[in-house]
């Protein structure tokens, strides 16, 4: 596509359940990035994917929070047994290769609600 | 490891004022993006940039990369213009510490 696609736009869950963020990157992208904005807060690191490489998980917060890349294009990330403190925007980029002079594109995000 | 400071914190102005929100960071960076962040949440990508100056509709954006800093220029504000406005600096190599954000400028644009 032409851009970063991410979906939904807006979750509102019920704690406990569990939930799934989708990242569609631009096709090509190699590396691709899982941000989160909580509420006044600056945008954070969760995840970091680069081609077939194990993905770097240094920044996710809890064990309740996984992502999977599949084929090297879209990724997932999966929330399980959400809590209210997970409430964010949850952004997701995309780049060309690592070490960016390329630049990054970004999704519009997600934002999760639970309530 | 990089900081990223953004001043104002938050800013409110008339419509038709010209608005500047600065961005500085501690380390060299390869790039800067500019993102704007709209009240439902959702954000879009304004600008990036390296070198100069990049101008689109009544938006611009500079950087002086000696000085590490970078500021973003809104002329004939309008209230439309009013969102979360976020710097993120890039770091040459990427990878899990390669952006690290502002926590953002709040605008609010009275008509």
């Amino acid at each position: 596509g032409a851009g970063v696609s991410q979906s939904p736009s807006n979750k509102v869950t019920e704690k406990g359940k569990d939930v799934e963020l989708r990242c569609d990157p631009i096709s090509g992208h190699t590396a691709l990035y899982w941000y989160r904005q909580s509420l006044g807060q600056g945008l954070e690191f969760l995840i970091y994917f680069q081609g077939n490489s194990a993905p770097d998980k240094s920044g996710l917060p809890s064990d309740r929070f996984s992502a999977e890349r599949t084929g090297g294009s879209v990724s997932t990330l999966t929330i399980q047994r959400t809590q209210q403190e997970d409430s964010a925007v949850y952004l997701c980029a995309s780049s060309l290769a690592t070490g960016t002079a390329y630049g990054y594109t970004f999704g519009s995000g997600t934002r999760l609600t639970v309530v | 490891k990089n900081e990223v400071e953004q001043s104002p914190q938050n800013l409110t102005a008339q419509e038709g004022e010209f608005i500047t929100i600065n961005c500085s960071y501690s380390v060299g960076i390869s790039a800067l993006h500019w993102l704007q962040q709209h009240p439902g949440g959702g954000i879009v990508s304004l600008f990036m940039l390296s070198s100069g100056k990049k101008k689109h509709g009544r938006l611009i954006a500079t950087i002086n990369i000696q000085e590490k800093h970078s500021s973003l220029h809104i002329t004939a504000s309008h209230p439309r213009d009013s969102a979360v406005y976020i710097c993120a600096a890039l770091l040459p190599g990427g990878g899990a510490d390669g952006l690290t954000f502002g926590k953002g400028t709040h605008l609010i644009i009275q008509p």
